[in-house]
């Protein structure tokens, strides 16, 4: 069962421009990492913010965490055509089966236009 | 590190058949993981194997699918016999301790069943 949810499915914008998007979870977490996928090739780590931080950067990306509010933010500034892919969160949630999971939700579709 | 290597890339198959996929982890990684990526349910997790033992198999559809890690460089998921439903691209995974780290996916295995 899907236990993130991104938010929008899709975003499209225009090189130079911020893109956002939003991942929200049902249960409690010990961390929450961001992925992206480009066309055809396997998902690439990007960046792991742990349930205590609130916010992370790497480079262009910047990642919110609230867990009152069980839903954390992905903000690419300066967006490049490069950045077109798909971006996916991902949370660890107990699985039931006696162990964790790291259970990805379907992901924003980003389209950068140059 | 040639990163987390996957065979064959591409496997077309008729129906009824016998597929094999294969994973060699990143050298050091003590935890594996295959996922499922399809359009409708997104990335499922499989199996997931820590030090070469099955944690959870909670994810595997039925009993057509099998998965075994002989040792710590080593993966294989079969499916017997395969149906068309089974389309998809799996992916293996690994990591250094687990599911709460991030993960380092190979290219993953276009399936298609015919």
């Amino acid at each position: 069962s899907q236990q993130g949810e991104e938010d929008p499915q899709a975003l499209s914008i225009q090189e130079g421009e911020n893109a956002t998007m939003n991942c929200s979870y049902k249960t409690s977490i010990n961390n929450l990492q961001w992925y992206r996928q480009n066309s055809g090739r396997g998902l690439v780590h990007l960046i792991l913010i742990r349930s205590n931080e609130r916010e992370k950067h790497s480079g262009r990306l910047r990642v919110t965490l609230d867990t009152s509010k069980k839903s954390s933010s992905l903000l690419i500034t300066a967006s490049r055509a490069a950045d077109t892919a798909s971006y996916f969160c991902a949370t660890d949630a107990y699985s039931g089966a006696g162990s964790y999971q790291l259970t990805f939700g379907k992901g924003t579709k980003l389209s950068v236009i140059p | 590190d040639a990163g987390v290597i996957q065979s064959p890339r591409h496997e077309v198959t008729e129906m009824g058949q016998e597929v094999t996929l294969r994973c060699k982890p990143i050298s050091g990684h003590n935890s594996l993981f295959w996922y499922r990526q399809t359009m409708m349910r997104g990335l499922e997790l499989l199996i997931y194997f820590n030090n070469n033992v099955p944690i959870d198999d909670s994810g595997m559809p039925e009993d057509r699918f099998s998965a075994k890690m002989p040792n710590a460089s080593f993966s294989t998921l079969k499916i017997q016999p395969s149906e068309p439903r089974d389309s998809a691209v799996y992916f293996c995974a690994s990591s250094l301790r687990g599911p709460n780290e991030k993960l380092f996916f190979g290219s993953g295995t276009q399936l298609s069943v015919l």
